[in-house]
C-alpha cells in the first residue's frame, strides 16, 4: 500500500529535551516536506527537500532540522523543543511530474511542557 | 509576505452546490491547489490549477484567475461526507508551498 508514515503519532516532551520525528514514504518520490498545523493558521510549511541532500527551509524553519540521506526517509529534528513547538506536524511527499499532489502521513502530535 | 485569504466557515445543505473562495498574495506562485481535511485526519489532495480557467475532478472543480489572484473551489451535489475542512495552498518556488488558514465546510441535512 503507497502510503507515507510517521512516527511517533503522539508524544509529550519536556523544554529542552532532542527528539526525533522520523517520515518515511514507500512511492519513491522525490519531493518531502514537514507541516506543522495549528488552530486557525492552516499549514504551515517547515521545510522541504527536493532531493536526496537536498534541503532548503520553509516558511517557520526556526527551531527545526532535517536531513534527507536516503530518498525515502525525510526525519525532522527538534535540537532544544520549546513550548511554541507543540503542534500537529504532518510530512508529505510528492513525485516529480506531480508535485502538487501531495501526499500527507498521518500526522504527529507533539506537546512540550 | 506571504497570505492567502479564505472565508472561515460555509454551511449549505445535501445535494446544494457550494464555492470556496481563496485570494492570494505572494511573492511567487506556480499554481493553486486544493485540499480536503476532515476531523482528525491527513489533508488528501483534491485539484490543482496551473493555468486559468477551470478543472473538473467528478463533483470538484477549481478554477484559478491569476490576473485577478483568486481562485475557487466549487463543490456540486454536496453529502454529508463532505463536511470537512478545505484548504487552498500556492506553489511559490521549488516545492515551497503557503496554505490558507482553511475553510470548514457543514453540510446539513
Amino acid at each position: 500500500e503507497a502510503q507515507v508514515t510517521q512516527n511517533p503519532r503522539y508524544l509529550i516532551t519536556v523544554t529542552g529535551k532532542k527528539l526525533t520525528v522520523t517520515c518515511s514514504q514507500n512511492m519513491n518520490h522525490e519531493y518531502m516536506s514537514w507541516y506543522r498545523q495549528d488552530p486557525g493558521l492552516g499549514l504551515r510549511q517547515i521545510y522541504y527537500s527536493m532531493n536526496v541532500e537536498v534541503t532548503d527551509k520553509g516558511d517557520v524553519p526556526e527551531g527545526y532540522k532535517v536531513s534527507r540521506k536516503e530518498k525515502r526517509n525525510f526525519p525532522l529534528i527538534l535540537e532544544s523543543p520549546s513550548p511554541n513547538q507543540t503542534s500537529l506536524y504532518f510530512c508529505a511527499s510528492s513525485n516529480g511530474g506531480s508535485p502538487y499532489e501531495q501526499y500527507f502521513g498521518p500526522g504527529t502530535r507533539l506537546t512540550v511542557t | 509576505g506571504q497570505s492567502l485569504e479564505q472565508p472561515s466557515e460555509v454551511t449549505a445543505v445535501e445535494g446544494a452546490i457550494v464555492q470556496i473562495n481563496c485570494t492570494y498574495q505572494t511573492s511567487g506562485f506556480y499554481g493553486l491547489s486544493w485540499y480536503q481535511q476532515h476531523d482528525g485526519g491527513a489533508p488528501t489532495f483534491l485539484s490543482y490549477n496551473a493555468l486559468d480557467g477551470l478543472e473538473e475532478t467528478g463533483r470538484f472543480s477549481s478554477f484559478l484567475s491569476r490576473s485577478d489572484s483568486y481562485g475557487y473551489l466549487l463543490l456540486q451535489e454536496l453529502q454529508m461526507k463532505d463536511s470537512a475542512s478545505y484548504f487552498c495552498a500556492v506553489k511559490v518556488n521549488g516545492q515551497n508551498f503557503v496554505f490558507g488558514p482553511g475553510t470548514r465546510l457543514s453540510v446539513l441535512p
